[in-house]
């Protein structure tokens, strides 16, 4: 079974323009988050997506940041414009939704963005 | 909110040494605790949890602890390998199911032979 997929694996940028980031998640996930780690820091929540909705987004830093899961497949997170402070890894991540208790979270390698 | 702190790193170690990162986290009510390795090229994958108080995780020989009482989750392992180099993070989960997970900022750890 193929893992969580993510593309590109680095995108090099720069400051103003628009990048979109992609996710597949594992096959039959209905949650899919999103998370990045700015150097040097934590990797922190951006988002979550129960199939085609959106959840929680209360990561999400400001209005330049839009994720999309159309359909409740794959997901997009576009930065537009982009800015320095943007730089970072970006990872996706996705699980299974299981009714009550913890579940696991699948990881994607992540997307390495420089903003220049 | 939620946050964690763990030791940072990095650590260095011989084969075959004792391994103990540091992890403690504040919360409000009970969050499980994760441990998530990173392995060169690779995505994080979840290495052991536990979800109550006094709960032991373990997986391949890594062992952790949920201590309410000293907050803390600290990751351990008797004989470390090679193999074993990686970036190690604790995490915290809040939100229903916990599926928010809140990080620590991850430790590297470079076993030598």
């Amino acid at each position: 079974e193929a893992g969580v997929t993510q593309f590109p694996s680095h995108s090099v940028i720069e400051k103003g323009q628009t990048v979109t980031l992609r996710c597949d998640p594992i096959s039959g996930h209905d949650n899919l988050y999103w998370y990045r780690r700015v150097m040097g820091k934590e990797i922190k929540f951006l988002l979550h997506f129960v199939k085609e909705s959106k959840q929680d987004e209360s990561g999400m830093p400001n209005n330049r940041f839009l994720a999309e899961r159309t359909g409740g497949t794959y997901s997009t997170l576009k930065v537009q414009p982009a800015e320095l402070e943007d730089s970072g890894v970006y990872f996706c991540a996705s699980s299974q939704r299981l009714w009550g208790g913890d579940y696991e979270q699948y990881f994607g390698p992540g997307t390495r963005l420089t903003v220049t | 909110g939620n946050s964690v702190t763990q030791m940072e790193g990095p650590v260095t170690l011989s084969e075959e040494a004792f391994l103990t990162i540091n992890c403690t986290y504040t919360a409000t009510g009970y969050p499980s605790l994760f441990w998530y390795v990173q392995y060169p090229g690779e995505g994080l994958q979840l290495l052991l949890k536990a979800t109550k108080a006094d709960d032991k995780g373990s997986n391949k020989g890594f062992e952790a602890t949920y201590r309410k009482e000293t907050t803390s989750f600290h990751l351990e392992k008797g004989s470390v390998q090679v193999s074993d180099s990686a970036v190690y993070f604790c995490a915290s989960g809040s939100g229903g199911s916990n599926y928010k997970l809140t990080f620590g900022k991850g430790t590297l750890l470079t076993v030598n032979p």
